[in-house]
């Protein structure tokens, strides 16, 4: 049950793009995405609800395709503190609002 | 409080010892989840508290792990007689509400947790 992310790392120049994806093989209520710092805890970024909505956190966004049950995180313009572990989270119907997570993918931001 | 708050943030033990963490969510918040982190894994679910109620034990590994609510508060995580593969870094959430919907899960800092 717990979702595909793709790619597993990703290294990035300061100001440039990136996409990670996630994907289900189960019908999903929502899809969730955090980024986790070293040592810290995870930080929500954004919800999408099914429906294919798009979100955005400053030059973060992201969109939900319902009928593939995959939803994308979009970088853009990358800056250094967008260096992190992303993970998206991802909840069925009825599961107490439970979220699996996948394996997450690492964010290098450089120079 | 503040935010979520999980001690220790480091426990050292030794191997068939018993271990207990702590979670204090945000003041308010029902709902409650304990997930693991693995080095370099994903978060994998271990128990879901609405209240004091815990509707899914389901990721719990083992019957050595258990974990209780008191006072729709503060949360307690024990694990008895512990293995080296129980290492790992322990995390809890809480949201407001809990089940489906916008129900954005704050995240504790976590305990880290090594077995020798």
């Amino acid at each position: 049950q717990q979702p595909v992310q793709s790619p597993q790392a990703v290294i990035l120049r300061e100001g440039e793009d990136a996409v990670i994806n996630c994907s289900s093989s189960k019908a999903l209520y929502s899809v969730h995405w955090y980024r986790q710092k070293h040592g810290e805890a995870p930080v929500f970024l954004m919800i999408l609800l099914k429906g294919g909505e798009q979100k955005g956190h400053e030059k973060i966004s992201a969109s939900f395709n319902e009928k593939k049950q995959q939803s994308s995180l979009y970088l853009t313009a990358s800056q250094l503190s967008y260096s992190g572990t992303y993970f998206c989270g991802t909840e069925i119907g009825d599961s107490w609002g439970k979220l699996q997570f996948g394996a997450g993918t690492q964010v290098v931001v450089t120079p | 409080g503040a935010g979520v708050s999980q001690s220790p943030s480091n426990k050292v033990t030794e191997k068939g010892k018993d271990v207990e963490l702590r979670c204090d969510p945000i003041s308010g918040h029902t709902a409650l989840y304990w997930y693991r982190q693995s080095l370099g894994q994903g978060l994998e679910f271990l128990i879901y508290f609405q209240g004091n109620s815990a509707p899914d034990k389901s990721g719990l590994p083992s019957d050595r792990f258990s974990a209780e609510r008191t006072g729709g508060s503060v949360s307690t995580l024990t694990i008895q007689r512990t293995q080296q593969e129980d290492s790992a870094v322990y995390l809890c959430a809480s949201t407001n509400r809990g089940g489906q919907g916008r129900n954005i899960q704050y995240f504790g800092a976590g305990t880290r947790l090594s077995v020798l």
